[in-house]
């Protein structure tokens, strides 16, 4: 089954709305959760780095006034976009590392993406 | 320049045939490699990693190239189930195990 859940799969909303965006570890702890936004036929982009506990580390280009991100528990985070716009619609996923002692970095461990259209 | 860069898509191959996929990476930092695989509109699975030693998976063989930085997928007799994005990763050495990717490839196998 899933180890890591995103919620919402997909909203539409209208211009000028903040949409949360979660991602949640469903058996384990996550020391590191990343999220990245893909746009279509193109790569998925490192957007922000979210530990839990401490402030996102954010990739050059990424505003991080329009693009929050708290990692509250170990096993949450949230990315929340800002009056959005069009140009924001896009896939976002996150990816988990799990903090579970003797697991290393597990690269299998992205969510299932949430589908973002602002109309 | 882009860290982690892919051949550009589409490849449109016959069931049957060989295809290979390359990628050069720019940061010698880059700890470990990865191929991954991507259906339209979910998520990127896993496909496998790469070592210096190449490594094979059935149908699928990856080789890493470190003094060129490159690393390479081929898929061997491929099925129409093949068809998908395929792109390759680079984790960056003491980073806290971020994953950068290329653009991806898209393969369309054909009957």
């Amino acid at each position: 089954g899933a180890v890591v859940s995103q919620h919402p799969s997909r909203v539409i909303c209208k211009s000028g709305t903040s949409v949360k965006i979660e991602c949640r570890s469903l058996d384990f702890q996550a020391t590191t959760m990343f999220w990245y936004r893909q746009f279509p036929k193109k790569s998925l982009m490192l957007m922000a780095t979210s530990n839990e506990g401490s402030k996102a580390t954010y990739e050059q280009g990424v505003e991080k006034d329009k693009f929050l991100i708290n990692h509250a528990s170990l096993t949450l985070s949230t990315l929340t976009v800002t009056s959005a716009h069009p140009e924001d619609s896009s896939f976002y996923i996150c990816r988990v590392i799990p903090r579970r002692e003797g697991r290393s970095y597990n690269e299998q461990f992205f969510g299932p993406g949430t589908r973002l259209t602002v109309l | 320049r882009k860290e982690v860069e892919q051949d550009p898509g589409p490849f449109n191959v016959p069931e049957g045939a060989t295809v290979a996929f390359n990628c050069t990476y720019s940061n010698s930092a880059s700890q470990s490699f990865f191929w991954y695989r991507q259906d339209c509109r979910k998520e990127p699975k896993l496909l496998m990693s790469v070592y210096s030693s190449g490594n094979e998976d059935g149908r699928f063989t990856a080789q890493l190239n470190r003094a060129s930085q490159y690393i390479s997928l081929l898929i061997r007799d491929s099925k129409l189930s093949d068809s998908a994005t395929y792109l390759c990763a680079a984790k960056l050495y003491n980073q806290g195990g971020k994953l950068i990717f290329g653009q991806g490839t898209e393969l369309s196998v054909k009957p």
